[in-house]
């Protein structure tokens, strides 16, 4: 059973063109961290969420904690070809020291 | 800066080899992270210390072997390896005060393949 569920799976646009991806449990997770990674290469961190209904924004991109700290949603406006990559949503569930990790939403913006 | 560098970046080894990956950070975090990503998965935990005292252990094979000579360096020795163990190693890092809020940054990562 995968704790954190993202979708979609696989995303392709064009550039100039709004998307969300989403990342869902049935856990509450104390905080959500959002990175994006390219091929061979680590994660590299977005944003941090902490607390319940918080939202914050980085240039284009509009990050979003739900109300019972249960999801998490990423709006990128305008997206770009330098927005291409595989976006994870990562936390940790309740009082466990592991982070977990979804399968992640590889987008593509084409030019 | 919050910067982990990983060495090297590329390895290459035969099942019989003895081979170590490197991870160092100089932000002052106390906890270090070594993570196994195999292709198309997200990444897995292997190891985990805490203030140099290795605190999780996820069921890692015995071929695995890390090590935290001091707070910012973490090693992985590696000693006959199977090619499934081929993947990218990813360390990571974090301030280490509590491990269940802490926020983690990733190095390059090592990909490792195992002929």
């Amino acid at each position: 059973t995968q704790l954190l569920e993202q979708s979609p799976q696989f995303l392709s646009i064009q550039e100039g063109e709004n998307l969300t991806v989403y990342c869902n449990s049935s856990s509450v997770f104390s905080s959500l961290q959002w990175y994006r990674q390219e091929p061979g290469e680590g994660p590299v961190l977005l944003v941090t969420v902490v607390t319940g209904g918080e939202v914050k924004k980085l240039k284009r991109l509009t990050f979003q904690f739900g109300d019972a700290r249960k999801d998490s949603s990423l709006h990128i406006t305008a997206a770009q070809p330098g927005d291409t990559g595989l976006y994870l949503c990562a936390g940790f569930q309740g009082g466990s020291e592991k982070l977990v990790f979804g399968k992640g939403t590889k987008l593509t913006v084409n030019p | 800066d919050t910067e982990v560098t990983q060495t090297p970046k590329h390895l290459v080894m035969g099942m019989t080899n003895k081979k170590s990956l490197k991870c160092e950070q100089h932000m002052g975090h106390r906890a270090m992270y070594w993570y196994k990503q195999k292709a198309k998965k997200p990444p897995e935990l292997m190891f985990v210390y805490s203030y140099e005292k290795l605190s999780i252990n996820e069921s890692v094979p015995s071929r695995f072997s890390p090590e935290c000579p001091n707070s910012s360096l973490l090693n992985l020795h590696l000693h006959a390896l199977q090619p499934e163990d081929s993947a990218l190693y990813l360390c990571a890092s974090s301030q280490g005060r509590t491990l269940r809020t802490d926020t983690q940054y990733f190095g390059p990562g090592t990909r490792l393949t195992v002929l």
